[in-house]
């Protein structure tokens, strides 16, 4: 079936990096492109970064531009996330999520679809 | 970047009650809306798309209507199961952006 797995979370301290892993199976990883959502505790979700199937778009929240850095390896079917420069704004449940979509004539709808069951990062000293 | 804002934040509701969930943006995003259903320590899941699409295997007493800038979630007959957060998500636009949620508990 469709999954997305998450990896490399932990406990990490301002100013340091980290890198998140998901490793993809079920589909075709190569077709679809992914996206990172956080979701602080108690606060709502964050979308964070979109890459194309082919890894030639990257798009970022302004939150995270210039210190996170999203990128994959299709033939290792994974998407990463390169952290650094954290804080602990960043504490948060970090996912990875597959784009999907629906195209109406003209029109292209997308929504996350699966979502990884997500890696906890804590930013702390 | 786009503002979402859901209405109510929290909802005390029975099993068999309808509950409508409100969701309104900052500009008008057409029907570019998608609904979330999460429950504790899960990650979310996909049930409406395109404002009024219902996402394959999710059962019926979901329903998504709006366009523009105010959009609903109505779950006809409450179950169980449907206790927990939903939250919209606006895809006209990066930056894409979320409500802040709904926790529907149980009354």
């Amino acid at each position: 079936q469709v999954q997305l797995v998450e990896s490399g979370g932990g406990v990490v301290q301002p100013g340091r990096s980290l890198r998140l892993s998901c490793a993809a199976s079920g589909f075709t990883f190569s077709s679809f492109d992914m996206h990172w959502v956080r979701q602080a505790p108690g606060k709502e979700l964050e979308w964070l970064a979109f890459i194309s199937y082919d890894g030639s778009q990257k798009y970022y929240a302004d939150s995270v531009k210039g210190r996170f850095t999203i990128s994959r390896d299709n033939s290792k079917h994974t998407l990463y996330l390169q952290m650094n420069s954290l804080t602990t704004e960043d504490t948060a449940f970090y996912y990875c999520a597959r784009d999907h979509d629906y195209i109406w004539g003209d029109y292209r709808f997308n929504w996350f679809d699966p979502w990884g069951q997500g890696t906890r990062v804590t930013v702390s000293s | 970047d786009i503002r979402m804002t859901q209405s109510p934040s929290s909802l005390s509701a029975s099993v068999g009650d309808r509950v409508t969930i409100t969701c309104r943006a900052s500009q008008n995003i057409s029907n570019y809306l998608n609904w979330y259903q999460q429950k504790p320590g899960k990650a979310p899941k996909i049930l409406i798309y395109a404002a009024s699409s219902l996402q394959s295997g999710v059962p019926s007493r979901f329903s998504g209507s709006g366009s523009g800038t105010g959009f609903t979630l109505t779950i006809s007959s409450l179950q169980p199961e449907d206790f927990a957060n939903y939250c919209c998500q606006q895809s006209f636009s990066i930056p894409y952006t979320f409500g802040q949620g709904t926790k529907l508990e149980i009354k």
